[in-house]
């Protein structure tokens, strides 16, 4: 099982603050790692996918990169709903992981 | 509009078994693959289960494998998830999610969820 491991576990942030949140595979899962994010009581919906490619509707702001084992999504200035909980998810293989998640709020 | 819609959550008691259902609606169901995903209240999301869009490829996690059964029903645009010998780990909501590609490892992600469905677990 491919571990993907998230860090920070949560952080907290100003607006307009630049936020980078990093993921760490295993082993090699190529570019395919997708982000997302959910928010209380709903289900999540994904930001970047296949490691630094913006989900259509999503602000430019948010980028992503990385390949290999190592990968990160930035916000580059952060908005109020901006908050939530990121998740990153590789689906290079069976079974598909998802990182524990970091926390974004506002300071 | 895709739409996808869990049914069949609920209280049970551990040990017994339950099955969930995800219909599906505004896309071509049988083109894409389908996935289990679940979350612990307060807790981080995790795979459970996936199936191939031809039902030819299944896969589970670890935590579920002997106990869980996915299968789909293209006919009915319906995915399901048979779960036998449920013990209070299996608490969560259940999210049915659409995969972008058509095979169980597509190198995709996935494009839409259901609104999540609730199985407690509780003696």
């Amino acid at each position: 099982e491919i571990q993907m491991t998230q860090s920070p576990s949560s952080v907290s942030a100003f607006i307009g603050d630049r936020v980078t949140i990093t993921c760490r595979a295993s082993q090699s899962v190529s570019s395919y790692v997708n982000w997302y994010r959910q928010t209380p009581g709903k289900a999540p919906t994904v930001v970047i996918y296949t490691a630094s490619s913006l989900q259509t509707g999503v602000p430019a702001r948010f980028s992503g990169s990385g390949s290999g084992t190592h990968f990160s999504l930035t916000i580059s200035s952060l908005q109020p709903e901006d908050v939530g909980i990121y998740y990153c998810q590789q689906t290079f293989g069976v079974p598909i992981t998802f990182g524990q998640g970091t926390r974004l709020d506002l300071k | 509009e895709v739409q996808l819609v869990e049914a069949g959550g609920g209280f049970v008691q551990p040990g017994r078994s339950l099955r969930l259902s995800c219909a599906g609606s505004g896309f071509t169901f049988d083109d894409v693959a389908m996935h289990w995903v679940r979350q612990p209240p307060g807790k981080g999301l995790e795979w459970v289960s996936g199936i191939s869009w031809d039902t030819n490829d299944v896969a589970y996690a670890d935590s579920v494998k002997g106990r869980f059964t996915i299968s789909r029903d293209n006919a009915k645009d319906t995915l399901y998830l048979e779960m036998d010998s449920l013990t209070t780990e299996d608490t969560a909501f259940y999210y049915c999610a659409k995969d972008l590609g058509e095979q169980l490892v597509s190198y995709t992600w996935f494009d839409s969820w259901g609104q999540g469905i609730l199985v407690t677990v509780s003696s």
